[in-house]
């Protein structure tokens, strides 16, 4: 089976300062990686996604994230965060391998971003 | 514009009372997908839909129903059955594409039971 650790709950940082939100995750099989985030009171929005090919993914409003097979992680970066990167950020993980039945994402529990004035 | 509606925006009901969130999408997807959310527990998912027609349970299925009787819609009810209504309701659709299935959101129902 398989699952996604976001490791820290809530993550406070100065604006203009870089952050990192990390994701791990656990499989047997080869994986899809997706972040999300979720702006308060709306619903999720795809920030980026890896599927193959380079493991280092650019996506909307300047993140990046960078697949680790060998670590099982897919840590969110940002070198300098606005106030309103305030959000929740979710990492997600579906199976590879199994076309027909990877319709179904595993969520991880979410981080909060803080951004401090 | 192609995308998901859900409505209400916010929805009041007393114990007791059975209530249907709506979900609609003109995005001329295959698969739809319910979740709720609570603080600090991610998304769980309630019920899928593949195709119009059928559905299946997800991890959190009890106290809920759903329907999908047309492409573009999948409404859930919430039973009274559902022991803990009061919560964030999220629809999402998606199609596969590139071997994968990316999920698009609604804005979401928020739900309060009293």
């Amino acid at each position: 089976a398989q699952s996604v650790t976001q490791l820290d709950s809530q993550v406070p940082v100065f604006e203009e300062a870089p952050v990192e939100l990390r994701c791990n995750y656990s499989s047997s099989v080869s994986v899809y990686l997706f972040w999300y985030v979720q702006y308060p009171n709306q619903g999720l929005q795809l920030l980026l996604k890896y599927l193959s090919g380079s493991t280092l993914v650019k996506g909307i409003n300047g993140f990046e994230a960078e697949f680790n097979k060998s670590q099982t992680s897919f840590h969110l970066r940002k070198p300098s965060v606005h106030i309103s990167d305030t959000a929740e950020y979710f990492c997600a993980v579906s199976d590879a391998g199994a076309m027909d039945s990877n319709y179904q994402l595993i969520w991880g529990a979410g981080t909060k971003l803080i951004i401090k004035p | 514009d192609g995308g998901i509606t859900q409505s209400p925006k916010y929805l009041f009901r007393k114990e007791g009372q059975n209530v249907t969130l709506s979900c609609e999408q003109n995005l001329n997807h295959d698969a739809m997908y319910w979740y709720r959310q609570d603080p600090g527990q991610g998304l769980r998912l309630i019920y899928y839909s593949q195709i119009v027609n059928d559905f299946q349970k997800g991890d959190i299925a009890e106290g809920y129903s759903v329907s999908r009787e047309k492409k573009e819609s999948f409404p859930l009810t919430v039973t009274s059955a559902q022991k803990n209504p009061t919560a964030f309701y999220l629809c999402a659709s998606s199609i596969q594409a590139s071997g994968h299935y990316e999920q698009y959101f609604g804005p979401g129902t928020r739900l309060t039971v009293t």
